[in-house]
């Protein structure tokens, strides 16, 4: 039963245009989401997080919104820029010592 | 500048043959996560200290077996490799449990396993 979902394997946007990427949780309880980037060869690096009594955080070009109602969450990257095409991954704080992750969506920035 | 290193980058060991893959910190992070990750899917928990305590994900095979000997070193050790466990294996940290609060996981680079 996969509790965190990235339903889009991947995503192809143009250079300077607006990055969203998207990621549905099932578990109510969760009281933190993180997004995570990755490089090929490379471990995942934290980008930005939220925790559940915010709808928005806001880090630079980042910005992740939370609309618990629907249990979704969502990344902008604004303007996306080459250098952002990696694979993404939501990732929803679980027990104490569990992430759990999603799939991941693979973000390709055509120039 | 504070890190998790891994080493070493890419391991080819036997099937069978015994391996043993490091991590090191210089975050002074209590928690530290082992993960098996394959192909581009999501990072799966194997097991992680907090200081010294032990926690085993419940359907980590026994054939891992993991070692903290200090805050700042971790090893995996695979008993008897075989050849689903080719992966990539992370290590991260954590100053404390996902749980409390925002306690984003600082990743290492990572040692690709490939099983001959």
């Amino acid at each position: 039963d996969q509790q965190v979902k990235q339903n889009s394997p991947s995503l192809s946007v143009q250079e300077g245009r607006i990055s969203i990427l998207n990621c549905d949780y099932t578990n109510s309880m969760f009281d933190y989401f993180l997004w995570y980037k990755k490089y090929p060869a490379e471990g995942p690096t934290f980008l930005i997080s939220i925790s559940s009594i915010k709808d928005k955080n806001e880090d630079g070009r980042f910005t992740v919104f939370l609309n618990k109602s629907a249990k979704h969450l969502s990344l902008h990257i604004v303007p996306s820029q080459p250098g952002d095409s990696a694979v993404y991954f939501c990732a929803a704080s679980g027990s104490n010592y569990q992430l759990i992750w999603g799939a991941g969506t693979k973000l390709i920035i055509k120039p | 500048d504070a890190m998790v290193i891994q080493n070493p980058r890419y391991q080819v060991t036997q099937f069978g043959k015994p391996v043993t893959l490091s991590c090191s910190q210089t975050l002074n992070h209590n928690v530290m996560y082992w993960y098996q990750q394959k192909s581009s899917q999501a990072p799966k928990l194997l097991f992680h200290y907090y200081d010294k305590d032990f926690n085993n994900e419940a359907d980590t095979p026994d054939n891992f077996q993991s070692r903290r000997p200090n805050t700042s070193f971790c090893f995996l050790d695979i008993r008897s490799p075989g050849l689903g466990d080719a992966a990539m294996y992370l290590c991260a940290t954590s100053r404390g449990p996902a749980g409390m609060g925002n306690q984003p996981q600082h990743f290492g680079d990572g040692t690709r396993l490939s099983i001959l």
